[in-house]
């Protein structure tokens, strides 16, 4: 599996914009990055996922380098309530369809007043 | 609303004894997981199951067993083989395509050894 590399811990102002990266340089050619988040004793929540094209949803943006050998997400306007641990994954393709994602120990973002 | 419902939320278990964790789901994903979270760490794969009566071993299946006899429920259960059960379990499920095709997640539940 594609290991992922992620600062423990980052702190934003709220209001700005939090950018998180990730380090995937082992990832293969066909594998997705992902991205989730989790607030303490919750399950995760998705967020966005790309393969080497820049991606925008409503919750944010995800940023490939040409490479695909490290990606950020980025939270626009972050607020108190993003506050989680982010977590970056390479999925893996399970036979038969649905993928496997490996979880490592994440970003905890800290949003501050 | 769609989504994914575990139960219970806590759960406590006596040494020897085997219990089942559920996790129903009504957004008609054909493929489910079992997760395990410990303290600080990131999430194991159990289980997973692509189709109805058809599941396949994680990277940490032993002392777990698992069912999939209805598309919408993916039951596990921790057996007294598993020495060390406390943990946080979260379940997920997701299309199975030719694309990729995002997990949502239950909201857990956290098992304890009385």
């Amino acid at each position: 599996d594609a290991k992922t590399t992620q600062p423990p811990s980052m702190d934003c102002a709220e209001g700005r914009a939090a950018n998180l990266p990730c380090n995937h340089s082992t990832i293969s050619g066909n594998e997705y990055v992902y991205w989730y988040r989790q607030i303490h004793s919750q399950g995760p929540q998705y967020i966005i996922h790309g393969l080497k094209n820049n991606e925008t949803n409503e919750m944010a943006s995800l940023i490939i380098t040409e490479d695909r050998k490290s990606s950020t997400l980025i939270l626009p306007h972050a607020t108190l309530r993003d506050t989680a641990v982010y977590y970056c994954i390479v999925r893996v393709g399970l036979t038969g369809g649905g993928n496997k994602l490996t979880f490592g120990t994440g970003t905890q973002l800290k949003v501050e007043l | 609303d769609g989504g994914i419902t575990q139960s219970p939320k806590y759960l406590f278990r006596k040494e020897g004894q085997n219990v089942t964790l559920s996790c129903e789901q009504n957004l008609n994903h054909d493929a489910m997981y079992w997760y395990r979270q410990d303290p600080g760490q990131g999430l194991r794969l159990i289980y997973y199951s692509q189709i109805v009566n058809d599941f396949q071993k994680g990277d940490i299946a032993e002392g777990y067993s698992v069912s999939r006899e209805k598309k919408e429920s993916f039951p596990l259960t921790v057996t007294s083989a598993q020495k060390n059960p406390t943990a946080f379990y979260l379940c997920a499920s997701s299309i199975v395509s030719a694309g990729d095709q995002p997990q949502h997640f239950g909201d857990g539940t956290r098992l304890s050894i009385l």
